[in-house]
């Protein structure tokens, strides 16, 4: 089986960094996908991760770690548009992505 | 074409009703997925399709009943639904499930089920 864990919920200032935490526990590992989700929309791709290291996407970074579990996601130069919610998804051994519960970031001006 | 559609956008429904949710994309994926997804919380796995069969189905009561008529297509069957089905239903699809590529998930908008 596979668990993944997320903070709920978190809070930043506009312009400034914020790290959202993904830790989880998986019987096969084959890849970690970040999906942001605005409120009603479905979830769009941010970043996937295979080996360990740092993924740079413009404004969005995505870091893993597979020998400790854990991966996070870096948002920089915060928008009021990137409040959301932001789903860590682990593909494991069946090879089909489970999603972790998300974590709704606010951001506020 | 990146866009996965789905129809329609909202639907609301008796629980004596029969009634059907459609999906289709055309970038060539093999692998078509069904979602249900509460509010406040991740979307959880109905079905996956790979390669137009059903490869997933993570014990989903048989008052849904996907359907994979093509490649492109995919249906998801709703008859004696209750109350608490009421849910966004997420389509999403992919390269076929594999760990040797990306195959990252396209959504489409979902439809937003009411049951009465």
């Amino acid at each position: 089986g596979q668990n993944i864990d997320q903070p709920t919920e978190m809070t930043a200032t506009e312009g400034a960094i914020v790290q959202i935490n993904c830790t989880y526990q998986t019987s096969g590992f084959n890849g970690l996908f970040w999906y942001q989700q605005h409120a009603g929309e479905a979830p769009t791709f941010l970043s996937y991760n295979v080996l360990d290291g740092l993924e740079e996407k413009g404004r969005f970074s995505s870091f893993l770690s597979r020998s400790k579990g854990y991966s996070y996601l870096l948002l920089k130069e915060l928008q009021m548009k990137d409040s959301a919610s932001y789903l860590c998804a682990v593909k494991g051994g069946s090879y089909i992505p489970t999603f972790g519960r998300g974590t709704s970031l606010i951001v506020h001006p | 074409d990146t866009e996965v559609t789905q129809t329609p956008k909202h639907l609301v429904m008796g629980m004596t009703n029969k009634k059907s949710l459609k999906c289709e994309q055309h970038m060539g994926h093999r692998a078509m997925y069904w979602y249900k997804q509460k509010a406040k919380k991740p979307p959880e796995l109905m079905f996956v399709y790979s390669y137009e069969k059903l490869s997933i189905n993570e014990s989903v009561p048989s008052r849904f009943s996907p359907e994979c008529p093509n490649s492109s297509l995919l249906n998801l069957h709703l008859h004696a639904l209750q109350p608490e089905d009421s849910a966004l239903y997420l389509c999403a699809s992919s390269q076929a499930p594999s760990g040797r590529v990306v195959n990252e998930q396209f959504f489409g908008p979902g439809t937003r089920l009411t049951v009465l």
